[in-house]
Parts: C-alpha cells; structure tokens; sequence
C-alpha cells in the first residue's frame, strides 16, 4: 500500500523559477529519502533527512521535514530543463525497515 | 556513489514462461534488497523485501509463488517471474541497502517486462 502522498501531482514552471514538492505520510518513520526518476529509468538518491532532523541542503536542493505534521517538503531552487523528472518520497517506517513511496510528482520545467 | 546493477533491462516473452531477473550491489554488501513494481506514470509498488539468506518477506497481495525472490548472497537477489501472463507486463526495480536500517537505497535501472 501507499504510504505517503505528494502533491502536486504534476508541475511545470519556468526555467530559473522554484519548484517544491510536498510529500505526507501516515505513521511514524525513522528516516525519508527523495528520489527522482527520469522517464522509464531508475531511481537516483538525492535526499535523505532522519527523523530528528528538520532542513538538510545538497546544492540547489533543500529538503524539511516536520515529524509532527508528518510531511515533507523539496524545493528545487533556480530550476533548470535538465530537472524535468519524476520526484518521489519515501519513508522507511519505525519498526518496518522497508520504503514505501509516495505518490509522486511530475515537474517540468520549460527552457 | 554505491551501484546496483539490474539485468536484463528489459524482456520480452511468451505467456506461460518463466522470467528470471538480477540484481546485483557492485560495490557493497547488501543485507537487504527489495523488490519494487511500477506501471506507467505511476509511484513504486513495493513487492517484497529479501534478506539473504532467509525467505523473502512478501507484500499484501503479491503472490509468492508466482514472482519467486531468492536472495542467495550478500551482493545478489533475483526475481523470478514464474508462468508469465501480459497482466505482468510492468517495470520491475529492484533497490539494495548497505548495512541496517537507516541507510540510504539505491535503486538498479529497472527492467521492462513485456509478456506477449
């Protein structure tokens, strides 16, 4: 089953604009990571932020995370074409041990 | 960053045979690998989680005896696709975990599976 959904399900902007994805999920989780997949290809890690973390950076990426409200946020700052993919959450649960994804966000960023 | 090979990328077969698909941790031990489905435009559908050396752990609703998970070694788990039918017909990603929980994933390229 899903775990977590994201929103929104699709987005497409301007090259040099922001992009942010939202991502909620149900139970308590030791960590969530961000993936993004290029059309019919594989996953690349971009992301992961523990649970008792709020922000983590990675170059033009900033990942929050709020337990409490159980959700997640990427922003993708000054977006270029090449970003134009796929962006998923997943949540390895407490407990679990096993990712569940969520729903996922298509973004296209226009050149 | 840790590699994962997947093979074959993509596969086309009959109704009614049998499948077999790799994936492989090139530059780590893997403990753990999981098995994911996904159709087009869709998210991730976790299928099973496999543990070398011990049966796989199967999701609600797959079925066990039709997508077969064997998790051999520390660096390889396959799964088979036994009995193929179109309704099969999907991407198949297999993802593995260095060391325990709370380490980060990393997902093979996939493989097509188109069953005629």
């Amino acid at each position: 089953s899903q775990q977590g959904e994201e929103d929104p399900q699709a987005l497409s902007i301007q090259e040099g604009e922001n992009a942010t994805m939202n991502c909620s999920y149900k139970t308590s989780i030791n960590n969530l990571q961000w993936y993004r997949q290029n059309s019919g290809r594989g996953l690349v890690h971009l992301i992961l932020i523990r649970s008792n973390e709020r922000e983590k950076h990675s170059g033009r990426l900033r990942v929050t995370l709020d337990t409490s409200k159980k959700s997640s946020s990427l922003l993708i700052t000054a977006s270029r074409a090449a970003d134009t993919a796929s962006y998923f959450c997943a949540t390895e649960g407490s407990g679990t041990y096993k990712y569940i994804f969520g729903t996922g966000t298509r973004l296209k960023v226009l050149a | 960053g840790a590699v994962v090979s997947q093979h074959p990328s993509w596969v086309i077969c009959k109704s009614g045979t049998s499948v077999k698909i790799e994936c492989r941790s090139l530059d780590f031990q893997a403990t753990t690998m999981f098995w994911y489905r996904q159709f087009p435009k869709q998210s991730l559908m976790l299928m099973a989680t496999s543990n070398e050396g011990s049966k796989a752990t199967y999701e609600q609703g797959v079925e066990k005896d039709k997508f077969l998970i064997n998790h051999a070694s520390l660096t390889l788990s396959t799964l088979t696709v036994t009995s193929a039918h179109p309704e099969d017909s999907s991407f198949y990603i297999c993802s593995a975990r260095p060391g325990t929980s709370g380490n980060t994933i990393y997902f093979g390229e996939g493989s097509w599976l188109t069953v005629v």
